[in-house]
């Protein structure tokens, strides 16, 4: 499987700010994807990034708030913007397992907490 | 989007007894579903899947069965262990996209 990592591990912020999260891959995979962990819960799908194409956003996630970047097939960004405490969560990537099929590897997430 | 439920929400089990997990599906075109294991403080785990052409995989002490006409697939882990302690995740794939249960948080106890 893929090593993913995943940068800052955790951080603390103030409302009103953004954070960019960085995730690297040690192999290029097409379909990378952001989830969103709120405490306690279960994880739900952000968005998909693909290289060379816009973000698929999934209902209720929109461009302004959470845009992406995917730069090449190893790396991409996931920035909260204007945040707010709801926006305190685990944010994780993960990547396609390389099969060509649906099996998605997991980062070691991002911790954001919002004062 | 697809529901996935999943049953208990925790389960604590005697060292060397066995846990099972149920999760329930909505949609009959999901074709892969696997398990991930969440210990605090990381990333889940893919520990185990099973595609829709088969109705049972086991690796070691866990095994995924699937029962596709009923829409739904369990999580069997034997000769628990300490370390099996954690939230485990049922997910269902759909073109490509996880839709995630609620998560089991299992406690193995000593």
């Amino acid at each position: 499987s893929a090593v993913i990592s995943q940068k800052p591990s955790r951080d603390i912020c103030q409302r009103g700010t953004s954070l960019t999260i960085q995730c690297q891959v040690d192999s290029q995979v097409t379909m990378m994807f952001w989830y969103r962990q709120q405490p306690g819960q279960s994880l739900t799908l952000i968005a998909t990034a693909n290289q060379g194409s816009e973000a698929t956003y999934e209902s209720g996630f929109v461009i302004d708030k959470f845009p992406i970047s995917r730069p090449n097939l190893t790396f991409s960004t996931l920035t909260v913007s204007n945040m707010s405490p709801e926006d305190s969560s685990i944010y994780l990537c993960s990547v396609e397992g390389g099969s060509g099929g649906d099996t998605q590897y997991f980062g070691p997430g991002t911790r954001l907490t919002v004062l | 989007g697809e529901n996935v439920e999943q049953h208990p929400s925790t389960l604590s089990v005697q060292e060397g007894d066995s846990a099972v997990i149920k999760c329930t599906y909505s949609d009959s075109a999901s074709n892969y579903f696997p398990w991930y294991k969440q210990e605090l403080g990381k990333g889940p785990q893919l520990i185990i899947d099973i595609r829709s052409n088969v109705g049972e995989k086991k690796d070691q002490r866990i095994a995924v069965t699937l029962n596709k006409t009923a829409k739904h697939f369990s999580l069997h882990i034997t000769e628990t262990q300490p370390e099996d302690s954690a939230v485990y995740f049922c997910a269902v794939s759909n073109d490509y996209k996880l839709s995630f249960g609620a998560g089991t948080t299992v406690t193995v106890r000593a």
